[in-house]
């Protein structure tokens, strides 16, 4: 079957920098995508990768390694605001030429500290 | 350009009601998504929509269902509703269904609670 695994929480002081693990069990993939939800608010996409190595925006980093079926989303200069869960998610393989379903992990609550 | 919009924003029933649930996707995003997010299971995947038709289902009863309009609007029901069945329901959107154009951008949920 389909499984993601991230860990449940990290903590982290203002400044430092953390990283988020994903490993991920698919029939098909087709891309490692992280989003962010803050308490209350609606999850907001952060990255995606279709392909293995390192994509970097700004502060936040993702890596995959699809021979590892993993990957990890690296948080850099943490601030307050960073406070959030973190979500990775996978496509598996649909029916025939269709793709399958988008599947998230449980999140992992980031709590940062001044 | 305007967010995905979710009516209602709150919601409180009693079991055994139904339930509908109304998504605004993105101007010219023609794929929308429904999610259960719950304390206990996390972001659920429950349906599909792309040019109204259903293109995948999640591990959801029959009780529910949805459908998509032809200007892209959506719709979730949810019958017989049970305790179990509070949550937070999203919607999303996106171009496509496929790579980058999958980005789902997420609207802001109905808090759905049954009594």
């Amino acid at each position: 079957g389909q499984s993601l695994e991230q860990p449940s929480e990290v903590t982290a002081v203002e400044g430092a920098i953390v990283q988020i693990n994903c490993t991920y069990q698919t029939s098909g993939f087709y891309g490692l995508s992280w989003y962010q939800q803050h308490d209350g608010g609606a999850p907001t996409f952060l990255s995606y990768n279709a392909l293995d190595g390192l994509e970097e925006t700004g502060r936040f980093s993702s890596f995959l390694s699809r021979s590892d079926s993993y990957g990890y989303l690296l948080l850099q200069e943490l601030q307050m605001k960073d406070s959030a869960s973190y979500f990775c998610a996978v496509r598996d393989r649909g029916r025939g030429s269709t793709l399958g379903r988008l599947y998230f992990g449980r999140g992992t609550q980031l709590t940062v500290w001044p | 350009k305007a967010g995905v919009t979710q009516t209602p924003r709150y919601l409180i029933k009693t079991r055994g009601q139904q339930v509908t649930l109304s998504c605004s996707p993105i101007s010219g995003h023609r794929s929308v998504s429904w999610y259960q997010q719950t304390p206990g299971q996390g972001l659920q995947f429950l349906f599909e929509y792309f040019s109204e038709t259903q293109r995948n289902k999640g591990n959801f009863p029959g009780r529910f269902s949805g459908r998509q309009f032809s200007n892209s609007r959506s719709e979730m029901n949810v019958s017989t509703l049970e305790l179990g069945d509070s949550a937070l329901y999203l919607c999303a959107s996106s171009l496509g269904t496929s790579g980058i154009y999958n980005e789902q951008f997420f609207g802001p949920g109905t808090r759905l609670t049954v009594l």
